[in-house]
């Protein structure tokens, strides 16, 4: 079964530096999508960007953007010039072709620091 | 830009109960789903129909939930008797076709029983 791994529960960091939230994830499919998404305190899930696997470029969306190592099944999201709106809850998710569902990580809550 | 849309934004009930959360898919969308999220825990998979029927579910998705789409635009999520663990935030997501097409979210209904 397919499983995705977010090892950092919390995360802070300080407004306009850089941070990397990490996720690991499962899978014996090769072909498959994986997505960041955010949740702020309304939480509604808005998403921010996502990679497709047969893809070796690396996605970008603005000051988003992830390191994608198929081989080590990690795909971390890199936020720049962190602004105090990126607090929030941040999920890791995954997708494969065989299935309909999204599977979704615990979450890394992500505190900025003014 | 179409959106997925839910109603209500927060339902109270009382446990036992019947509740019935609302949504409005994107009008060219073909496939379904219901999530759900427990405060301060992942988004889980409940649920996927196509075609007037449920395409798969997951184990949390027992014989007190039920799904339907009554009139070609509502999709709705029915739990026939309320308990407190059924406290949580229910998205529902919709997309045009199965793999790699995009799910969209709902902004979420937040269901609180007492």
């Amino acid at each position: 079964a397919q499983t995705v791994t977010q090892s950092q529960p919390e995360m802070s960091v300080q407004e306009a530096e850089t941070v990397t939230l990490s996720c690991t994830y499962d899978t014996s499919e090769s072909d498959y999508y994986l997505f960041w998404y955010k949740q702020p305190p309304s939480r509604q899930m808005i998403l921010v960007i996502r990679q497709e696997a047969y893809k070796q470029q690396n996605a970008t969306e603005n000051r988003f953007s992830v390191n994608f190592q198929k081989a080590a099944k990690s795909f971390s999201l890199k936020i720049s010039d962190s602004q105090l709106g990126d607090a929030a809850m941040y999920f890791c998710a995954y997708l494969g072709n065989r299935d309909d569902k999204i599977i979704f990580g615990k979450g890394t809550r992500l505190h900025i620091l003014p | 830009e179409p959106e997925v849309t839910q109603t209500p934004s927060h339902q109270v009930t009382q446990m036992g109960q019947e509740v019935i959360l609302r949504c409005v898919p994107i009008s060219n969308h073909l496939y379904f789903y219901w999530y759900r999220q427990i405060l301060g825990q992942k988004v889980e998979f409940l649920v996927s129909f196509y075609n007037n029927e449920i395409s798969e579910k997951s184990e949390i998705f027992d014989d007190q939930f039920s799904v339907e789409r009554p009139d070609g635009s509502n999709f709705t999520l029915k739990i026939r008797s309320t308990k407190l663990e059924d406290s949580a935030m229910y998205f529902c997501a919709s997309t045009l076709g199965r793999f790699p097409y995009e799910q969209y979210f709902g902004p979420g209904t937040r269901l609180t029983v007492t």
